[in-house]
């Protein structure tokens, strides 16, 4: 099955530098790749997500690449501000009936005044 | 339009006893999908539910944990026979269909104590 790792599970930034979290996936027919917001008690929230045919994605301070020969995608938050600080969690689906998101282990972002 | 709603949002239970959790997806949403995170940990994968059908149960443990999406209510995680290893956050997703193209939307999650 699909396994993702993701790294580092600890990121601390200053307030408006920048913020960079990466995670490697194992099954080559993946082929959606969603990244996660979860603040502490909360449900997680989609925050942004890319797919296969595409290399990169930018919503406003926040943008995602994706390598599918090196079976990587990384998160990049930019100008990064207090209200960022969340546990992210990247996850990848793959094709086929196999709906299921399989996270990584999470990493949490702390932006510090 | 209400999103994913889950009932009860903290659930305490001793061992041995049967927990139940509930899930009503997002209006129009059919698939239901059930995932487990503990504390300090990511969210692990349970079981995959359309109305009335099991799709994928690969993540659910084979023993006291059984899961329904009925043609009228919402999806049900059981547990029986609780052990203080279920104390853990369960949180359920709905997505109009299983589709690459559509996003999961999660709910609040349910908080389950096992004394």
């Amino acid at each position: 099955g699909e396994n993702v790792e993701q790294h580092p599970s600890t990121l601390s930034v200053q307030e408006g530098d920048s913020a960079v979290i990466k995670c490697t996936y194992s099954d080559s027919a993946s082929n959606y790749f969603p990244w996660y917001k979860q603040e502490l008690g909360k449900r997680p929230q989609l925050i942004i997500d890319i797919r296969s045919n595409v290399g990169e994605k930018k919503d406003q301070r926040i943008a995602v690449t994706l390598n599918k020969t090196a079976k990587h995608f990384s998160l990049h938050i930019t100008e990064t501000q207090p209200e960022d600080s969340a546990v992210y969690f990247c996850a990848a689906r793959g094709t086929g009936t196999a709906s299921k998101l399989t996270f990584g282990t999470g990493t949490r972002l702390q932006v510090t005044l | 339009n209400a999103g994913v709603m889950q009932n009860p949002r903290h659930l305490v239970r001793r061992r041995g006893q049967e927990a139940r959790l509930r899930c009503s997806p997002m209006k129009g949403h059919s698939h239901v999908y059930w995932y487990r995170q503990l504390p300090e940990e990511g969210l692990k994968f349970m079981v995959y539910l359309q109305k009335e059908n099991i799709i994928d149960e690969s993540g659910m443990p084979k023993e006291r944990f059984s899961a329904e999406f009925p043609k009228e209510g919402p999806s049900i995680l059981r547990i029986q026979q609780v052990v203080r290893g279920d104390s853990a956050a369960y949180f359920c997703a709905s997505s109009p269909s299983g589709g690459i193209a559509n996003e999961q939307f999660f709910g609040p999650g349910t908080r389950l104590t096992v004394l």
